[in-house]
């Protein structure tokens, strides 16, 4: 089936500097690409949605500033914290959907997420 | 604006035993509705999905749900329960073709041997 990696995992930053967190489908081309951030016990909250080749449509109360996203090609789409602060730890999770008769076009793959930790 | 309610933070069942975790959805038009499971510290794998057609939808590992329109549901159920079950449900509403979800607070299912 359609696969989504994450990358890192898990990384672990001081206040200040920037992350860049990836989200690559290995096996479809995916011209959407959403971000979710989860809290601890919480659900998850839409962040934005990529399509590929395209400004990212970020949901209300999401500092686009603050999370750059960008989907350069149709399978690595990357979110980026800027100046990253203790409460910007979070889970981040990526999801993808493959274009209209594609591999992965009728299926939202979530990626496994990637555990930020900012000190 | 659509929104899930998952009533339910917290269930535990002793294994063996059969499981109905609950979901109610606010949505203006038809629904996309979905069940995923997060087992710590990992992703999402999408249990099941309804989309149109039969209310009743099978899922994988055994689970099931039942699109109930009248009471705005979407419950979860599984006759029999096993330990390996223990994990976080999340009930989810898409919209945008079901692209974009709206997901539940999650329901914590707990296994007793």
């Amino acid at each position: 089936g359609a696969v989504v990696s994450q990358h890192p995992s898990r990384v672990i930053c001081k206040s200040g500097t920037s992350v860049k967190i990836e989200c690559r489908s290995l096996d479809f081309q995916a011209t959407t690409m959403f971000w979710y951030r989860q809290f601890p016990k919480k659900s998850l909250m839409l962040m934005a949605t990529s399509n590929e080749g395209s400004k990212a449509t970020y949901e209300q109360g999401v500092e686009k500033d603050k999370f750059l996203i960008n989907h350069a090609s149709l399978t690595l789409s990357t979110l980026t914290v800027t100046s990253a602060h203790p409460e910007d730890s979070s889970f981040y999770i990526c999801s993808a959907r493959g274009g209209q008769g594609a591999r992965g076009a009728n299926v939202l793959t979530f990626g496994a997420g990637s555990r930020l930790t900012v000190l | 604006a659509q929104s899930v309610t998952q009533p339910d933070i917290h269930i535990t069942v002793s294994e063996g035993a059969s499981l109905e975790l609950r979901c109610n959805y606010s949505y203006g038009a038809t629904p996309y509705l979905f069940w995923y499971v997060q087992s710590p510290g990992q992703g999402l794998q999408l249990l099941l999905k309804y989309f149109s057609g039969d209310t009743l939808v099978q899922g994988i590992k055994g689970f099931e749900a039942e699109f109930k329109r009248s009471q705005s549901s979407f419950n979860l159920r599984k006759p029999s329960v096993h330990w390996s079950d223990a994990a976080e449900y999340f009930c989810a509403v898409g919209t945008g073709g079901g692209n974009k979800l709206t997901f539940g607070t999650g329901t914590q299912l707990k296994v007793e041997l």
